[in-house]
């Protein structure tokens, strides 16, 4: 079955540490990876996405992501959080005849000061 | 141009009641795709429509929900004699025609509450 698995619902950081949101995936042919974020009462903003090449993807506000085809993983990092990256985070897997969207539970980044 | 518009942002109906929530997708896109936001869960897929068609609904509830993208106007998702289960946010998102893999862009949702 196609899943997306998110397994950290909740993670805080200090500002400016480094940090990295994991995500796996299960997905029967070649998946379309994504990871959006979500600040309270609004809508998805797409960070970034991999479709194909290189599997190091830059996104948008200095986030990067790396898929691992042998692990079937696609974690987030950015080298150093600022207090406007709290918020929460999904990772999501589409493709096939729709591209529906599979998205993972979540998570939930609080930024200490 | 302008990016996808749900409305209304926030919508509060007693049970029985209907639900009417409306997506404009964003200029030149023709799919459109709703999800649902359960508290403290992901999203999830609902129905995904074309122009005048519906293409995979294989997310929609069996009974009392219903969507529709016409020829002309806003795509409608059409909840019928709510329930306190059907509160939650409701997401649409719209993508261009004919690129698989096409990254879906997503309003900022209407939230339903159920009284």
């Amino acid at each position: 079955a196609q899943s997306v698995t998110q397994p950290d619902i909740h993670i805080t950081v200090s500002e400016g540490a480094s940090l990295e949101l994991r995500c796996n995936y299960s997905y029967g042919a070649t998946p379309y990876l994504f990871w959006y974020v979500q600040s309270p009462g609004q809508g998805l903003q797409l960070l970034l996405k991999y479709f194909s090449g290189d599997t190091l993807v830059q996104g948008i506000k200095g986030f990067e992501a790396e898929f691992k085809r042998s692990q079937s993983s696609f974690n987030l990092r950015k080298p150093s959080v600022h207090w406007s990256d709290a918020a929460e985070y999904f990772c999501a897997v589409g493709g096939g005849a729709t591209n529906k969207l599979i998205f993972g539970t979540g998570t939930l980044l609080a930024v200490q000061p | 141009n302008a990016g996808v518009m749900q409305n209304p942002r926030h919508l509060v109906r007693r049970r029985g009641q209907e639900a009417r929530l409306r997506c404009s997708p964003m200029k030149g896109h023709s799919h459109v795709y709703w999800y649902r936001q359960l508290p403290e869960e992901g999203l999830k897929f609902m129905v995904y429509l074309q122009k005048e068609n519906i293409i995979d609904e294989s997310g929609m509830p069996k009974e009392r929900f219903s969507a529709e993208f016409p020829k002309e106007g806003p795509s409608i998702l059409r909840i019928q004699q709510v329930v306190r289960g059907d509160s939650a946010a409701y997401f649409c998102a719209s993508s261009p025609p004919d690129r698989v893999g096409e990254t879906q862009y997503f309003g900022p949702g209407t939230r339903l509450l159920v009284l």
